[in-house]
């Protein structure tokens, strides 16, 4: 597509349930990033995919959190037992390669209730 | 680690005025540095970035410069619209980690300027 798509849009889910957020990134764009953007702070990195393999999950905060990219193109996020302090816009961004500046996508803003 | 700190928010301005948005880092090595434009229903857009020491980045009016000596990169421009109103984000990549596109944000200044 023209642009890194993410969805949903918005998520609300209520405490301790399963969630899924899907990133669709720029054709061609081998590299995949995903950020947690809390209100009113910058994006924090959670993990960066280099192909299909996860090349550097060191943000991930624990182990509720993971992501997969099983082709190499689309990526989820997946976060089990929500709480409330998961709430956030989850960013996705994707590059050409490794070296070049992420284009990011529009978020997808989780509500945990 | 790396951390990047910008001047507290939020800044207004009226139109034609002159802005200055102030960044400083703290990094180990050489960083890449960045700034990001957040405008309103919208996703994070690159705005200009420099690679190396005293490089100016420059895009649509807006410039900043990588001073090595004060670890900073302040974002400057002569004369703001009403449409540069939106949320200025600085950042950094670690020119020795994994991925240019590892980057460490600052908290974001919202900027709005008046007619």
């Amino acid at each position: 597509g023209a642009g890194v798509s993410q969805t949903p849009s918005n998520k609300v889910t209520e405490k301790g349930k399963y969630v899924e957020l899907r990133c669709d990134p720029i054709s061609g764009h081998t590299a995949l990033y995903w950020y947690r953007q809390s209100l009113g702070q910058g994006p924090e990195f959670l993990i960066y995919f280099q192909g299909t393999g996860a090349a550097d999950d060191s943000g991930l905060p624990n182990d509720r959190f993971f992501a997969v990219r099983p082709e190499g193109s689309v990526s989820t996020l997946k976060i089990q037992r929500t709480e409330r302090g998961d709430s956030a816009v989850y960013l996705c961004a994707s590059s050409p390669s490794g070296q070049g500046s992420p284009t990011f996508g529009s978020g997808t803003r989780l509500t945990v209730v | 680690g790396n951390s990047v700190t910008q001047m507290e928010g939020p800044v207004t301005l009226s139109e034609e005025a002159f802005l200055t948005i102030n960044c400083t880092y703290t990094a180990t090595g050489y960083p890449s540095l960045f700034w990001y434009v957040q405008y309103p229903g919208e996703g994070l857009q690159l705005l200009l970035k420099a690679t190396k020491a005293d490089d100016k980045g420059s895009n649509k009016g807006f410039e900043a410069t990588y001073r090595k000596e004060t670890t900073s990169f302040h974002l400057e421009k002569g004369s703001v619209q009403v449409s540069d109103s939106a949320v200025y984000f600085c950042a950094l990549s670690d020119a020795g980690g994994t991925s240019y596109g590892k980057l460490t944000f600052g908290q974001g200044t919202i900027l709005t300027v008046h007619p």
